[in-house]
């Protein structure tokens, strides 16, 4: 594994909760993303970060936020989870944004 | 709109029976395509990368090649352990954004 920790692994929420998922790495690199992978869709691109402070959306992005105070830490928030978040989420990370990326295990998020 | 379709969906082999997997992708200017393996409950395991039109790259019992329209994974000779989800993606140029197709499931029987 290429130093990434995604927690929680997996979790259990209810309609309306927020939730914070947490992407942590190891190798100073760059870039972070996190995706969702969902039957049928694939893996599809919720915010990405180019540095500290700097970060932009990918191209499912409504619901969720994201704050990167840390080169090593990218969150992701659910402000109001949805029944539609239910999901395995990916953390990324690369040491630039033309050259490949590297996961994390995924967290597994069920909102019920 | 960037788009990459793989196919087929699902593919089953015998062991030792070799195959390819397909990648067709439409982008605005590729700036890269990469190549995943995905097993059951874990996250993408990168493969390759490929950058320009007649390039290949070698792993193992893989082998991957670029055209100017689809990406074709080789796999030859495989085992039961190669059986996994195989993922691609490509990065367009105006974006930098990363994106993927749906993936091919492949199981080999031994």
């Amino acid at each position: 594994d290429a130093g990434i920790t995604q927690s929680p692994r997996h979790k259990v929420t209810e309609t309306g909760t927020p939730v914070t998922l947490r992407c942590h790495q190891t190798e100073n690199h760059r870039y972070m993303y996190w995706y969702r992978q969902d039957p049928g869709h694939g893996l599809r691109l919720i915010h990405y970060s180019y540095g500290v402070k700097d970060t932009d959306k990918g191209e499912v992005s409504d619901g969720y936020s994201v704050s990167r105070s840390k080169t090593e830490d990218f969150l992701l928030t659910l402000e109001s989870a949805t029944s539609s978040q239910t999901s395995v989420y990916f953390c990324a990370i690369s040491i630039q944004g033309t050259t490949e990326a590297f996961f994390g295990q995924g967290t597994r998020l069920t909102v019920v | 709109e960037d788009q990459v379709t793989q196919s087929p969906e699902a593919l089953r082999l015998q062991e030792g029976e070799s195959s390819s997997l397909n990648c067709s992708y439409t982008v605005s200017g590729l700036r890269g395509l990469f190549w995943y393996r995905q097993d059951p409950g874990k996250g993408p395991e990168f493969l390759f990368t490929l950058y320009s039109a007649g390039e290949e790259k070698e792993k193992e019992r893989l082998k991957a090649t670029l055209t100017k329209k689809e990406s074709f994974l080789h796999i030859t000779a495989p085992k039961p352990e190669d059986s996994a989800t195989y993922l691609c993606a490509v990065q367009a140029s105006n974006t930098g954004k990363l994106i993927f197709g749906q993936g091919t499931t492949l199981q080999v029987k031994p």
